[in-house]
C-alpha cells in the first residue's frame, strides 16, 4: 500500500502557482519523497525528488517539512500542458526498492 | 540517448491467445520493472529484473504470467491464455546501476482482450 495522502483532484489556473500537497507521516529517516506525473494514460515521468531540504530543479519545487511528515510539489507558472495526475511517493532511494504508487492527485489548469 | 522503449503500443488478443510485451531498456540501464495500471486505476508493480536475473516478482500473478529480461534484447513479459481482466496498461521503467535515483518509463503497451 502506498505511504502518501493526497488529495483526489485539483485546479489551478494558467500561469499560477499549483501547490499539491502530500502527506507522508511514516516516513522513515532514510526514505526519500519522490514526485512523478502521468499525463493522460502516457507512461509516468519523473519530476523532483528529496530527503529532508528543500528542492528545485526546472520542472519544479518541492518543499518537506521539518519534520518531514509532509510535502509541497510546486509548479511555479502552470500550464495547460502540467495538467496530469500528479504521484507522490515515499521509498529508499537505490537498491531494488520499487515504486509504490497511490491513487495521486488530478491536475487540471485551466485557461 | 533513446529513452525506454515499449512495443508494440497496442495489441489485441483474443481470450485464450498468449500475448508478449517487449521492452527495451535506456541505453547503459541494466534494471527493468514492470507495471500494470488497470483502467481507471493507479500503476501496480508487477516485477523487477535485472539482466538474467528476476530480482522481485511479488506483484506478478501467480500463474499465467512471466518475465525475462535475456543477456542480449529486450526484457519481455508474457501473458498466457489472456482473459478480459488482463487488459491493461503495461508500463515498463529502467534504471541505471548502480544508482536508481529515477526510473525512466516507457509509453506503455494497452492491451485489449477481446
Amino acid at each position: 500500500d502506498a505511504k502518501t495522502t493526497q488529495p483526489p483532484s485539483m485546479d489551478c489556473a494558467e500561469g499560477r502557482a499549483a501547490n499539491l500537497p502530500c502527506n507522508h507521516s511514516t516516513i522513515s529517516g532514510n526514505e526519500y519523497v519522490y514526485w512523478y506525473r502521468q499525463i493522460h494514460s502516457q507512461g509516468p515521468q519523473y519530476i523532483i525528488h528529496g530527503l529532508k531540504n528543500n528542492e528545485t530543479n526546472e520542472m519544479a519545487s518541492l518543499i518537506i517539512t521539518e519534520d518531514r511528515k509532509s510535502s509541497t510539489l510546486i509548479l511555479p507558472h502552470a500550464t495547460l500542458r502540467d495538467t496530469a495526475v500528479y504521484y507522490c511517493i515515499v521509498r529508499l532511494q537505490g537498491g531494488s526498492e520499487k515504486l509504490v504508487f497511490g491513487k495521486g492527485t488530478k491536475l487540471t489548469v485551466n485557461p | 540517448n533513446a529513452g525506454v522503449m515499449q512495443n508494440p503500443r497496442h495489441l489485441v488478443r483474443r481470450r485464450g491467445q498468449e500475448a508478449r510485451l517487449r521492452c527495451s531498456p535506456m541505453k547503459g540501464h541494466s534494471h527493468v520493472y514492470w507495471y500494470r495500471q488497470l483502467p481507471e486505476e493507479g500503476l501496480k508493480f508487477m516485477v523487477y529484473l535485472q539482466k538474467e536475473n528476476i530480482i522481485d516478482e511479488s506483484g506478478m500473478p501467480k500463474e499465467r504470467f512471466s518475465a525475462e529480461f535475456p543477456k542480449e534484447g529486450p526484457s519481455i513479459l508474457r501473458i498466457q491464455q489472456v482473459v478480459r481482466g488482463d487488459s491493461a496498461a503495461y508500463f515498463c521503467a529502467s534504471s541505471p546501476l548502480p544508482s536508481n535515483t529515477e526510473a525512466f518509463f516507457g509509453q506503455g503497451t494497452r492491451l485489449t482482450v477481446v
